[in-house]
C-alpha cells in the first residue's frame, strides 16, 4: 500500500519559474526521501531529510519536512527543461523497504 | 563505480509463459530489492534479498519469486505470466538489509510486456 501521496498530480510550469510538489504520509516517520524518475527509467535519488530536520537544501532543491502535519515539499528554482520527470516522496513502510507515493508528473516548458 | 545494471532492457512474451529478470547492484552493495511499476498502481515492493536471503516480501503472489548469487547478483522469475504482470520492473540496490534511512540506487528498468 501505499503511504505517501503526492500533490499535484501534475505541473506544468515554463522555465525559470519555481516548482513545488506536496507529500503527504500517514504514520510517523524517521525519515523521508525524494526521488525523480526520467520516462521508462530508474529512479534517482535527491534527497534525504530525517525527522530532526526541518528543511534541507541541495544545489536548487529545497526540502522541508513538517512531522505535526506529517507532509514535505520539494521546492525546484529556476527550473530548466531537463527538470521534466516524475518526482516520488519515499517513506520506510512496515516491511522494512521503501513505500513510494504516486508521483508529480512535472513538465517544464522552454 | 558502474551503476546498477538491468537486463534485459525490453522484454516481450505471451500469457502462461515465464520470464527471469536479472540485476546486477553496485559494486560493494550486498542489498537487492524489487518494485513493480505500472500506471495504476504506482511503485510496488516485490522483495528484498541480502547475502543470498529473501529478506522482505511484498504482497505479490507466488508466480513471483527471486534469488541471489554470491556476488550479489540477483534474479527475479514470474511463473504462468497474465496480463496484468506487464509493467517496469525495477531492481534497486544499497549497502545494508532494509535500508530505509539510506538512499537505493535503481537500475533502468526492464519493460516486460505480456501478450
Amino acid at each position: 500500500s501505499q503511504q505517501g501521496e503526492e500533490d499535484p498530480q501534475a505541473l506544468s510550469i515554463q522555465e525559470g519559474e519555481n516548482a513545488t510538489m506536496n507529500c503527504s504520509y500517514k504514520t510517523s516517520i524517521n525519515n523521508l526521501q525524494w526521488y525523480r524518475q526520467n520516462s521508462g527509467r530508474g529512479l534517482v535519488h535527491l534527497i534525504l531529510i530525517r525527522s530532526n530536520e526541518r528543511e534541507k537544501h541541495s544545489g536548487r532543491l529545497r526540502v522541508t519536512l513538517d512531522t505535526s502535519k506529517k507532509s514535505s515539499s520539494l521546492l525546484i528554482t529556476a527550473s530548466r527543461a531537463a527538470d521534466t520527470a516524475s518526482y516520488f516522496c519515499a517513506t520506510p513502510g512496515s516491511a522494512r523497504q521503501l513505500t513510494f507515493g504516486s508521483g508529480t508528473q512535472l513538465t517544464v516548458l522552454p | 563505480k558502474a551503476g546498477v545494471t538491468q537486463t534485459p532492457r525490453y522484454l516481450i512474451k505471451t500469457r502462461g509463459q515465464q520470464v527471469t529478470l536479472s540485476c546486477s547492484p553496485i559494486s560493494g552493495h550486498r542489498s537487492v530489492s524489487w518494485y513493480q511499476q505500472t500506471p495504476g498502481q504506482g511503485l510496488q515492493f516485490l522483495f528484498e534479498y541480502f547475502s543470498e536471503t529473501q529478506r522482505n516480501k511484498g504482497n505479490f503472489p507466488g508466480r513471483f519469486s527471486g534469488r541471489q548469487f554470491s556476488n550479489s547478483r540477483s534474479e527475479m522469475n514470474v511463473s504462468t505470466l497474465e496480463l496484468g504482470d506487464s509493467a517496469l520492473y525495477l531492481c534497486a540496490s544499497s549497502y545494508t538489509a532494509g535500508a530505509t534511512n539510506e538512499k537505493l540506487f535503481f537500475g533502468s528498468g526492464t519493460q516486460l510486456s505480456v501478450l
